[in-house]
C-alpha cells in the first residue's frame, strides 16, 4: 500500500521560497505508471493543482503558478519536492502531495498525503 | 473562480438520493477529458471516489455512481448516510495554448439532514 507524507517548514516569510518534500513509502517512485503531483487548499476553499513530475524529470505546471514553481524528484530517496518562490499571504494553504495514477488508462489522484499547513507570515 | 462549476451545497435526508453536478466547457469535459470525483471528510485529505467518469475504486460502496455527458458530469449518491456528509470535488483536464493542465471544481458541501 503506497503512502505519501509531506514534510517541511510550517511557516515561511513573505517574499521567501516555500520548500516541501513528499516521501513515498510502500512502492517505488520510479514506477513508470505514475506521475507525482502537488495540490494545495487554502482554508475553507477548494483544491488547486500546482504541478506534476514524471520519474524522468519531465514536469507540467499550473499556468497561474508556473513562473514561481519548481518540482523535482530524487529517486534515490524515493522523494519529490516543491519549491514556490516569492510567496505572499495568498500562498497560505494546506499542501498535499498525491500520486497521479495513469495505470488504469485514466489520470486520477490516488493516494494523497495527509497534507501539511504552510503559513506565510512575517 | 473554478474552471469546473459545482453547486456550493446540496442536502438530503438519510436514505434519499442526491446528485452533484460538475459543469465544464468545450476546453475541458466537452473536449473528451475524463472526470474524477473526490470525497473530503472534515479535517482529512481528499480520497478518490470515482475515476474515469463512472468507475469505483475497490472499497467504495456502490451507492456512489458517476456519469458524464457533453460538457457536464454528475455524481449520484443513493441511500444517503450520515457518514456521507463531506465536501465533494470533481476533477478533469483543461486544454490551453500551453498544453493541458489539471482543473478542479469549486467543491460541493453535502449535508445529511
Amino acid at each position: 500500500q503506497v503512502q505519501l507524507q509531506e514534510s517541511g517548514p510550517g511557516l515561511v516569510k513573505p517574499s521567501q521560497t516555500l520548500s516541501l518534500t513528499c516521501t513515498v513509502s510502500g512502492g517505488s517512485i520510479s514506477s513508470g505508471s505514475y506521475y507525482w503531483s502537488w495540490i494545495r487548499q487554502p482554508a475553507g476553499k477548494g483544491l488547486e493543482w500546482i504541478g506534476r513530475i514524471y520519474t524522468s524529470g519531465s514536469t507540467n505546471y499550473n499556468p497561474s503558478l508556473k513562473s514561481r514553481v519548481t518540482i523535482s524528484v530524487d529517486t534515490s530517496k524515493n522523494q519529490f519536492s516543491l519549491k514556490l518562490s516569492s510567496v505572499t499571504a495568498a500562498d497560505t494553504a494546506v499542501y498535499y502531495c498525491a500520486r497521479l495514477d495513469i495505470l488504469t488508462g485514466y489520470e486520477q489522484f490516488d493516494p494523497w498525503g495527509q497534507g501539511t499547513l504552510v503559513t506565510v507570515s512575517s | 473562480q473554478s474552471v469546473l462549476t459545482q453547486p456550493p451545497s446540496v442536502s438530503g435526508a438519510p436514505g434519499q438520493r442526491v446528485t452533484i453536478s460538475c459543469t465544464g466547457s468545450s476546453s475541458n469535459i466537452g473536449a473528451g477529458y475524463d472526470v474524477h470525483w473526490y470525497q473530503q471528510l472534515p479535517g482529512t485529505a481528499p480520497k478518490l471516489l470515482i475515476y474515469g467518469n463512472s468507475n469505483r475504486p475497490s472499497g467504495v460502496p456502490d451507492r456512489f455512481s458517476g456519469s458524464k455527458s457533453g460538457t457536464s458530469a454528475s455524481l449520484a449518491i443513493t441511500g444517503l448516510q450520515a457518514e456521507d456528509e463531506a465536501d465533494y470535488y470533481c476533477q478533469s483536464y483543461d486544454s490551453s495554448l500551453s498544453g493541458s493542465f489539471v482543473v478542479f471544481g469549486g467543491g460541493t458541501k453535502l449535508t445529511v439532514l
